[in-house]
C-alpha cells in the first residue's frame, strides 16, 4: 500500500542535543512538508520542499533544518536551538505545484523533552 | 494572503443527532478548500475537499461539506452522527494550483455522547 511512513512515534530529546524525525513516502510525490501541532494551534508549516536537492522554509523553520537527497524521503533535524521543541510532527507529501491534489500525512511523531 | 476561521473549538452531540461544523475562509478569489480529520496520536485524513464547479460535495464516511461563496463559508455537515467520528477537524484552505501553502484552522474537537 502506498503512504507515509513516519519514524519514530515518540522520541525525547535531552537539552542541547538534535534529534531526526524520518519520513518516507512512496506515493510517488514530488513535494513534501513538515509541520508542527501543538494544541489549540492547528498545523503551522515548518519546511516544504517541490523538488529533490530544493527546500522552503515555512512560517516557523527557525531551529530547524531539513535534507531532500532523495525523492522519498524528507528528514527533520531538531536543533538544540530550538528551545521549544515538544510538539507532534506531522510529515505530509503531494503531487506538488499545478496540482489540484491534496496533501496526504503521515501519522506523527510526538517529540517530548527529558 | 488567505485565512481560515474555525469558531468553534468544541461540539458535543449525541449519537445519531445531526452535525454542522463551521468554517470561514479568507481569500481574494475562490480557492482550494479542504476538511481534514484527525483521530487522537494520528495523522490526518482527508475528509473532502472542493476545487470549482457544484458547491455541494461530498466526501467519505457520509459527510458532505458546502461552499457559500457569499458568505466565505465551507461548513462540514453530517446528517447522522456515529460514535466513531468523535475526533478533531480541521478545515484549510489553499490557493488553486499552489496547494504547497495550505492554510489550517485551529481545528473543532468533536465530542459525541450515546
Amino acid at each position: 500500500d502506498g503512504g507515509i511512513t513516519q519514524s519514530p512515534k515518540y522520541l525525547f530529546r535531552k537539552e542541547g542535543q538534535n534529534v531526526t524525525l524520518s519520513c518516507e513516502q512512496n506515493l510517488n510525490h514530488d513535494a513534501m512538508y513538515w509541520y508542527r501541532q501543538d494544541p489549540g494551534q492547528g498545523l503551522r508549516l515548518i519546511y516544504y520542499s517541490q523538488i529533490v536537492n530544493d527546500f522552503q522554509k515555512g512560517d516557523i523553520a527557525e531551529g530547524y533544518s531539513v535534507s531532500r537527497e532523495k525523492k522519498e524521503s524528507f528528514p527533520l533535524t531538531v536543533t538544540s536551538a530550538q528551545k521549544n521543541p515538544t510538539a507532534f510532527y506531522l510529515c505530509a507529501s503531494s503531487m506538488g505545484q499545478d496540482s489540484n491534489q491534496p496533501q496526504h500525512f503521515g501519522d506523527g511523531t510526538r517529540l517530548s523533552i527529558l | 494572503a488567505q485565512s481560515v476561521t474555525q469558531p468553534d473549538i468544541h461540539i458535543t452531540v449525541s449519537e445519531g443527532a445531526s452535525l454542522e461544523l463551521r468554517c470561514n475562509y479568507s481569500y481574494g478569489a475562490t480557492p482550494y478548500l479542504f476538511w481534514y480529520v484527525q483521530s487522537p496520536g494520528q495523522g490526518l485524513q482527508l475528509l473532502l475537499k472542493y476545487f470549482s464547479g457544484d458547491t455541494l460535495v461530498q466526501g467519505i464516511k457520509g459527510f458532505e461539506a458546502e461552499f457559500k461563496r457569499s458568505q466565505s463559508s465551507f461548513n462540514l455537515r453530517k446528517p447522522s452522527v456515529h460514535w466513531s467520528d468523535a475526533a478533531e477537524y480541521f478545515c484549510a484552505v489553499g490557493a488553486p494550483y499552489n496547494t504547497d501553502k495550505l492554510i489550517f484552522g485551529t481545528g473543532t474537537r468533536l465530542q459525541v455522547f450515546p
